[in-house]
């Protein structure tokens, strides 16, 4: 099936750095979202992207879709503790996840005080 | 407002028994959402309904899987029999026709 290519894996970075992830696709989505997940519980919605180009932000997230449709990345400025996590991309064929998701791997956020 | 709720939130089971994992959708979402979770694969769509009704289960790994979704407010996937390989975390999530998908908490299914 369909893989999503997220990068980077995982992040080692000071409490205060800005972050930046990125997912990548062998073919054209039409809806991407990000997502965080916390240990023990179900992904929950960061940000949803509908259309090329669009930017949007959430509070210190910003999202961007990728004008070619194949790709989008989300940042993270001013990294506070609770931003530990892992964060997940996610494309849907539909306009706005009709349809099932599919996700990437995900990025793994530690924060050093 | 209640998000997605699923049961159990922890199943541990023996080989070869039947294992049935619960979902209620948020109120007034009519579409529903049947994921896997391990480390080796990640996130993978298992199933979905569209008004109740199973519109692509191309993810369903094996006969031995099988979801229904008998009305609006309640889902159940069930496994039988189970086996160790089925040890995963299960989620489901809902969401409006051409909405956001919001994700229950999952339940952690562990197959001996």
């Amino acid at each position: 099936g369909q893989q999503l290519n997220q990068s980077p894996q995982s992040m080692f970075i000071q409490e205060g750095e800005d972050v930046s992830m990125n997912c990548t696709s062998s073919s054209i989505f039409n809806t991407w979202l990000w997502y965080k997940q916390d240990p023990g519980e179900g992904p929950v919605l960061l940000i949803a992207l509908y259309k090329a180009g669009e930017l949007t932000s959430n509070g210190r997230l910003t999202a961007q879709f990728g004008i070619t449709r194949k790709d989008s990345f989300l940042n993270i400025s001013a990294s506070i503790p609770s931003d530990v996590g892992i964060y997940f991309c996610a494309g849907s064929y539909s306009g706005g996840g009709a349809d099932g998701l599919t996700f990437g791997k995900g990025t793994h956020l530690i924060i050093q005080p | 407002d209640a998000g997605v709720i699923q049961s159990p939130r922890h199943e541990v089971t023996e080989m070869g028994q039947e294992v049935t994992l619960r979902c209620k959708p948020i109120s007034g979402h009519n579409s529903l959402f049947w994921y896997r979770q391990t480390m080796m694969r990640g996130l993978e769509l298992l199933i979905y309904f569209n008004n109740n009704v199973p519109i692509d289960d191309s993810g369903m790994p094996e006969d031995r899987f099988s979801a229904k979704m008998p009305n609006a407010s309640f889902s159940t996937l069930k496994i039988q029999p189970s086996e160790p390989r089925d040890s995963a975390v299960y989620f489901c999530a809902s969401s409006l026709l051409l909405g956001e998908q919001y994700f229950g908490p999952g339940t952690r299914l562990t197959v001996t």
